[in-house]
């Protein structure tokens, strides 16, 4: 069975520039989150959206945005990119997206440079 | 959610058991406690999550004294594919966004 999957694997940005990062679920799993890893440290939550539905925000600024799709894939865009934005992205998806805790399953992640 | 604390890295030798304290003095009546483990250029992947007392897997066993303030991840037996940052996490019930600290750097020796 396919895992989390994630496009590209890697990208190089310059800053002001916008990215659009792309996530795929497993089969079934109708949640979708994103967390962004910097060097050294554990990965911070961004976005969590399920059924289409944003139903949890980080504290992060509003360059960020998201959105999930009918098929349950999901979109993370960044605008305006600044030399902090770079770091691992990650997805993972869960079955539900909140009643009970659910097992993340997490995505190879996109490696994001911003010069 | 309670803050977790955990060493920042632990060093081991092939074939000895890794025992990973993490304290949560602040944990809820609510919360859970789970376990990831990452490689290095890949996403975190669940270990083992409980609630109180032992908690056993094919991979690991997970310790939880009464007072739930803290508890132990252990590795039986570690090879050098156990090399990895392992991540204490408390989660809230009816929650599933994870809050990730620094982890513990586990290297394993030959």
């Amino acid at each position: 069975d396919a895992g989390v999957t994630q496009s590209p694997t890697h990208l190089i940005k310059t800053r002001g520039q916008h990215v659009t990062l792309r996530c795929s679920p497993i089969s079934g799993h109708k949640s979708v989150s994103w967390y962004q890893q910097v060097l050294g440290q554990g990965p911070q939550f961004i976005f969590q959206y399920y059924e289409k539905e944003e139903r949890g925000r980080g504290n992060f600024p509003d360059r960020f945005s998201a959105r999930q799709f009918p098929n349950y894939s999901s979109e993370l865009n960044v605008n305006a990119l600044l030399l902090g934005d770079s770091a691992l992205y990650l997805c993972a998806s869960s079955v539900q997206g909140g009643e009970g805790y659910n097992e993340q399953f997490f995505g190879p992640g996109t490696r994001l440079t911003v010069l | 959610l309670a803050k977790t604390t955990q060493p920042i890295s632990m060093d081991s030798y092939e074939g000895q058991e890794v025992n990973i304290t993490c304290s949560h003095n602040n944990i809820a009546t609510n919360d859970y406690i789970t376990w990831y483990q990452q490689f290095p250029s890949q996403g975190p992947r669940f270990i083992i999550q409980g609630y109180k007392t032992k908690v056993t897997n094919e991979v690991a066993s997970l310790f939880i004294p009464a007072d739930r303030k803290s508890s132990t991840l252990s590795l039986p037996r570690v090879s050098l594919s156990d090399t990895a940052v392992y991540y204490c996490l408390v989660v809230r019930q009816g929650y599933s966004t994870l809050t990730f600290g620094k982890g513990t750097m586990l290297l394993v020796s030959p």
